[in-house]
């Protein structure tokens, strides 16, 4: 069975820094989707960014980047020049290409923004 | 806005009741998902449902039943709660079981269950 773990709990950045959650997964396909969400204290959940497995270049979204490590079932956000806009959980999820279609999501990732 | 609605958005009930949480997918869409999220955890998948018929099931317990009506539109059941269902429940839907569809999640209903 496929896996997410989102290893931080929490994390903080100052303003206009940058940093990166860590997601690691455990999947015996070599075709799947990742992405990254965000929840603010609305509860939404909001989609960051996507990749698609057999994509080798990493996906970009303006001040989002992921780096994509296929071999070692890595999938780590960065967020640049932090905003206070940024401050969420962030989850981790990871979805097959065939069968059944639902979400995994890992236990997320509180991310502060300082001030 | 996502374009998936859920009503309500809060709930309240005591343990033993039967409350029946409702979502309006995206127009369009024919696949409906609920998720569910216990305190500042993970959204675990409970069921799947596709133009009507239900395509995949998680972990939902025996006491959760859904269903998704002709109008797409799908309703998720749960009786004889108790404390530990106190979650928050979502939605999400997405046009059909292709493999690049991606899901479109709904605000979201608290149940509190006292």
């Amino acid at each position: 069975a496929q896996t997410v773990t989102q290893s931080q709990p929490e994390m903080s950045v100052q303003e206009a820094e940058t940093v990166t959650l860590s997601c690691t997964y455990d999947t015996s396909e070599s075709d799947y989707y990742l992405f990254w969400y965000k929840q603010p204290p609305s509860r939404q959940m909001i989609l960051v960014i996507r990749q698609e497995a057999y994509k080798q270049q990493n996906a970009t979204e303006n001040r989002f980047s992921v780096n994509f490590q296929k071999a070692a079932k890595s999938f780590s956000l960065k967020i640049s020049d932090s905003q206070l806009g940024d401050a969420a959980m962030y989850f981790c999820a990871y979805r097959r290409v065939s069968g059944t279609y639902k979400y995994i999501f890992g236990t997320g990732t509180r991310l502060k923004v300082l001030a | 806005d996502s374009g998936v609605t859920q009503t309500p958005k809060h709930l309240i009930t005591a343990t033993g009741q039967r409350v029946t949480l409702r979502c309006s997918p995206r127009s369009g869409d024919l696949s409906v998902y609920w998720y569910q999220q216990s305190l500042d955890q993970g959204l675990q998948f409970l069921i799947q449902y596709y133009n009507g018929e239900e395509r995949a099931k998680g972990n939902i317990l025996e006491r959760f039943s859904a269903q998704q009506f002709p109008d797409l539109h799908s309703e998720l059941n749960l009786s004889s709660l108790e404390l530990g269902d106190s979650a928050l429940y979502f939605c999400a839907s997405s046009p059909g079981v292709s493999r690049s569809y991606e899901q479109y999640f709904g605000p979201g209903t608290r149940l509190t269950v006292t």
